[in-house]
């Protein structure tokens, strides 16, 4: 149980254009769901933290009109990286938990390069 | 300012022998304690965690000890398997038990298990 996938795992672009994540939870329903970013050889970053059917809070220094966020159901939450640069590139991993007490369950990540 | 520091980028370890991983951190605020296991690519996957009214949690060839005053945590695992090579993430949360709040991550330690 607690399965979390993302889609698509790979994605190229152009630069300019907007590219979106999904993050689903397969078999449980997140109350709230994460979204990370690592550079390579580096951390991974939080970028913002989201409950269903609420605003997404976004870490500082975190762009929210740059990469939107929706967390329309207890089962989905998309990340959108608008008007893509290649400073942008980077592999963004989402998870999801229950609830307050669960721990994170970690999707597969999405590798996003930006041409 | 890194609150979660892992000070060993890679760590070598003799198949069959005990693998111990250090982590400490900075912000006192932290009171949960997660690791996972990450190989290149994928998403992290969840291996133990210890609140901190805890010294020690085992599960099965994991143990992960907590020292709150010193502000430091391991991870042992014993006996060490090829399987067990990857990159392993110390990760850190405010009150919460991980489900609510972000996690703030050490930058990784690559643990490489020899035959």
């Amino acid at each position: 149980g607690a399965v979390v996938s993302q889609h698509p795992s790979w994605v190229i672009c152009k630069s300019g254009t907007s590219v979106k994540i999904e993050c689903r939870s397969l078999d449980f329903q997140a109350t709230t769901m994460f979204w990370y970013r690592q550079f390579p050889k580096q951390s991974l970053m939080l970028m913002a933290t989201s409950n269903e059917g609420s605003k997404a809070t976004y870490e500082q220094g975190v762009e929210k009109d740059k990469f939107l966020i929706n967390h329309a159901s207890l089962t989905l939450s998309t990340l959108t990286v608008t008007s893509a640069h290649p400073e942008d590139s980077s592999f963004y991993i989402c998870s999801a938990s229950r609830d307050y007490t669960d721990t994170q369950y970690f999707g597969p990540g999405t590798r996003l390069t930006v041409l | 300012d890194q609150q979660v520091k892992q000070n060993s980028p890679s760590l070598s370890v003799q198949e069959g022998r005990i693998s111990i991983l250090n982590c400490d951190y900075t912000n006192s605020m932290f009171d949960y304690f997660l690791w996972y296991k990450k190989y290149p690519a994928e998403g992290p996957t969840f291996l133990i965690s210890i609140s901190s009214i805890k010294d020690k949690n085992e599960d099965g060839r994991f143990t992960v000890f907590l020292n709150k005053s010193a502000k430091h945590l391991s991870l042992h695992i014993v006996p060490s398997q090829p399987g067990d090579s990857a990159v392993y993430f110390c990760a850190a949360s405010t009150p919460s038990g991980g489900g609510a709040d972000g996690l703030t991550f050490g930058k990784g330690t690559h643990l490489i298990i020899q035959p």
